[in-house]
């Protein structure tokens, strides 16, 4: 199993510019997440999906999209990139997040992205 | 919402013991999890606690005390490879019934021959 892959591993974009993050898992989890990190922070939830067709918003949504159209895939679109929104993201997925089991989250390898 | 709080920065002697505490505000409490991140990594699972008392793992323990708000990490034999930033996570239950984990800051821990 390859887990959880991300790609592009870097990009520079310019403000205003647009682009898609892509996150696949191949562990057929329902549950995957899109989290920010910024220097010296933990990491902030933007997005997540507890399956394919849902996805709902978590505590930093504004400027981004999401869509989940198989259980394998969680792309992230940047619209219109500003400066604020360079950081690391990260994606992550986990299984069925069941009451009290552990179902803890899988990673990628993040990417590292700068807005000028 | 929820207010997880961990110290920021840490340091230790290879070797010692040191514990790393997280302390956490949530309506619908449903688990808490400690993650190892190594700088430039991805964040990588080490211990889970939903129920009160100790989870021991090797060199790592986890405590819960879910009346208190309140869990540490604790580390021993330190090694160089331990220096990393340590992540709390709770799990909590979403307003749509899903169980879905915040993060804290995280604590940076250096250790130092």
């Amino acid at each position: 199993n390859a887990g959880v892959t991300q790609t592009p591993k870097f990009r520079i974009l310019k403000i205003g510019q647009s682009m898609t993050l892509q996150c696949t898992q191949d562990m057929n989890h329902n549950y995957m997440y899109w989290y920010r990190q910024d220097p010296g922070m933990g990491l902030k939830l933007i997005y997540y999906s507890v399956g394919a067709g849902i996805t709902d918003k978590g505590e930093v949504p504004n400027g981004y999209n999401v869509s989940r159209s198989t259980t394998e895939d969680f792309p992230l679109r940047l619209e219109l990139a500003a400066p604020s929104q360079t950081s690391v993201y990260f994606c992550a997925s986990s299984t069925l997040n069941r009451d009290r089991a552990r179902d803890e989250q899988f990673f990628g390898p993040g990417t590292r992205l700068t807005v000028l | 919402g929820q207010n997880i709080d961990q110290p920021t920065e840490m340091t230790a002697t290879e070797g010692a013991i040191v514990q790393i505490n997280c302390t956490y505000q949530t309506s619908g409490f449903n688990g808490l999890f400690w993650y190892q991140q190594h700088a430039g990594e991805a964040p990588t699972f080490l211990s889970y606690n939903v129920l009160d008392g100790l989870e021991e793992k090797g060199r790592f323990s986890s405590f819960l005390s879910r009346s208190k708000g309140y869990s540490y990490l604790l580390l021993k034999e330190l090694q160089m490879k331990d220096s990393a930033s340590y992540l709390c996570a709770v799990r909590d239950r979403m307003t749509g019934g899903s169980y879905i984990p915040t993060f804290g800051r995280g604590t940076s821990l250096i250790v130092h021959p």
